[in-house]
């Protein structure tokens, strides 16, 4: 199917670690990347491709995938990482852009 | 600076139209594919268009097809919305976002993400 499902919401103590999950078939295809977005922000890039992170986000975040499942982990977890994160690809055509529902982060 | 600035965006009635533009500054505008994403209030993000490098091969999500229109200017560099037909659903922020797709060359998997985004603007549509 060409969608992303991710759970809606996640919660986490502060300094504990999170998994946040993302599956679609076009993840056997394509890396995925994660979004995180604080409230009346644009979204930020935090994880890309394999494994990889943009200049200026923290090395708590790291990505991995297997299968049709990709996930986003944040190791010791900070109040400032609340927010939604969402995960997204391109569709095995090439042709769509596919964004997962988003998981909202709680940080206790 | 590397940046995406969109504008365009208001309030409108039901079957109207509004033209977004994104202005782009800080690189080679015309050696990327540029998104329209949108997300309405409330809402997780959506897809709505991208438009190649060369501005030649555009595509549309099922929602807006038909209605919208995406195009570039690259010797101005910017990037545009027409949007016709408006209903209430396309109510959103719309964010123009730089994409990047390329293969891994060490395994079969390709590489998909948007790494530069626009702070967005608003359209509602409303009678």
């Amino acid at each position: 199917s060409s969608e992303l499902t991710q759970d809606p919401a996640v919660s986490v103590a502060l300094g504990q670690t999170v998994r946040i999950t993302c599956q679609g078939d076009s993840l056997r295809t394509y890396y995925a990347s994660w979004y995180q977005q604080k409230a009346g922000q644009a979204p930020v890039l935090v994880i890309y491709g394999k494994n990889n992170r943009p200049s200026g986000i923290p090395d708590r975040f790291s990505g991995s995938s297997s299968g049709n499942t990709a996930s986003l982990t944040i190791t010791g977890a900070q109040a400032e990482d609340e927010g939604d994160y969402s995960c997204n690809s391109r569709d095995i055509s090439a042709k769509n852009v596919l964004f997962g529902g988003g998981t909202k982060l709680t940080v206790l | 600076e590397v940046q995406l600035v969109e504008s365009g965006g208001g309030l409108v009635q039901p079957g109207g139209s509004l033209r977004l533009s994104c202005a782009a500054s800080g690189f080679t505008f015309s050696n990327y594919e540029i998104n329209w994403v949108r997300q309405a209030p409330g809402e997780g993000l959506e897809w709505v268009s991208y438009i190649t490098s060369s501005g030649t091969t555009m595509y549309y999500a099922d929602s807006v097809k038909g209605r919208f229109t995406i195009s570039r200017d690259n010797a101005k560099n910017s990037l545009y919305l027409q949007m016709n037909s408006l209903r209430v659903e396309d109510t959103a922020v719309y964010y123009c976002a730089r994409g990047e797709r390329y293969s891994d060359w060490l395994t079969p998997y390709y590489y998909y993400y948007m790494d530069v985004w626009g702070k967005g603007t608003t359209v509602t549509v409303s009678s």
